[in-house]
């Protein structure tokens, strides 16, 4: 079966930075979009990018945009989340996504998660 | 942009019961309609895409429909693996994702 395996989270200042990656198996990870998407301590899901499969469309929600960079390495079936600028309302749970179909952004199979604190 | 509206917001409902969860669009989203299960301290599970398709490996209980702006979720036969918070998603704006804010099944 499809594994996500997120890492990188951890206790970061407001302004800071942290990279997220997310190591994927047992499927071809170049042909699938993928995506992460958060969820805030006791709230709801908040997707907050998209990448296409080949890496070369990036898609984000307004609350990162210009702050947060999706990209990929498709030799070593890994994806990136480079946060800068953070803000205590970055605080989440980020998952990793793998889309549904060679065209379809949205999830099929998600990942266990990596915790993100932003606090000083 | 798109907005999904849940409700109930949270329910309670007893081993055996069926349950009924509504999801509205803001506007017509045909059948770009998701269905997820999150269990407590876990990540989603998809359950239903296309508003009714079952995702393969999830069980029949578990039903969707709807298309333009009304959408259902149907859990049949309540068990306890089952309590837990359910999320609407819609794709018709893909690659941008928009959640609605969640149902939890609690026990009565």
């Amino acid at each position: 079966e499809v594994q996500l395996l997120e890492s990188g989270g951890g206790l970061v200042q407001p302004g800071g930075s942290l990279r997220l990656s997310c190591a994927a198996s047992r499927f071809t990870f170049s042909t699938y979009a993928m995506s992460w998407v958060r969820q805030a301590p006791g709230k709801g899901l908040e997707w907050v990018s998209g990448l296409s499969g080949s890496g070369g469309s990036a898609y984000y929600a307004d609350s990162v945009k210009g702050r947060f960079t999706i990209s990929r390495d498709n030799s070593k079936n890994t994806l990136y989340l480079q946060m800068n600028s953070l803000r205590a309302e970055d605080t989440a749970i980020y998952y990793c996504a793998k889309g549904a179909d060679s065209s379809g952004y949205w999830p099929d199979y998600w990942g266990q998660g990596t915790l993100v604190t932003v606090s000083s | 942009d798109i907005q999904m509206t849940q409700s109930p917001s949270s329910l309670s409902a007893s081993v055996g019961d069926r349950v009924t969860i509504t999801c509205r669009a803001s506007q017509n989203i045909l059948n770009h309609l998701n269905w997820y299960q999150q269990r407590p301290g876990k990540a989603p599970k998809l359950l239903i895409y296309a508003a009714s398709s079952l995702q393969s490996g999830v069980p029949s209980k578990f039903g969707g429909s709807g298309s333009g702006t009304d959408f259902t979720l149907t859990i049949n036969s309540l068990q306890p693996e089952d309590f837990a918070t359910y999320y609407c998603q819609q794709s018709y704006t893909t690659p941008l994702l928009t959640f609605g804010g969640g149902t939890k099944v609690e026990i009565k």
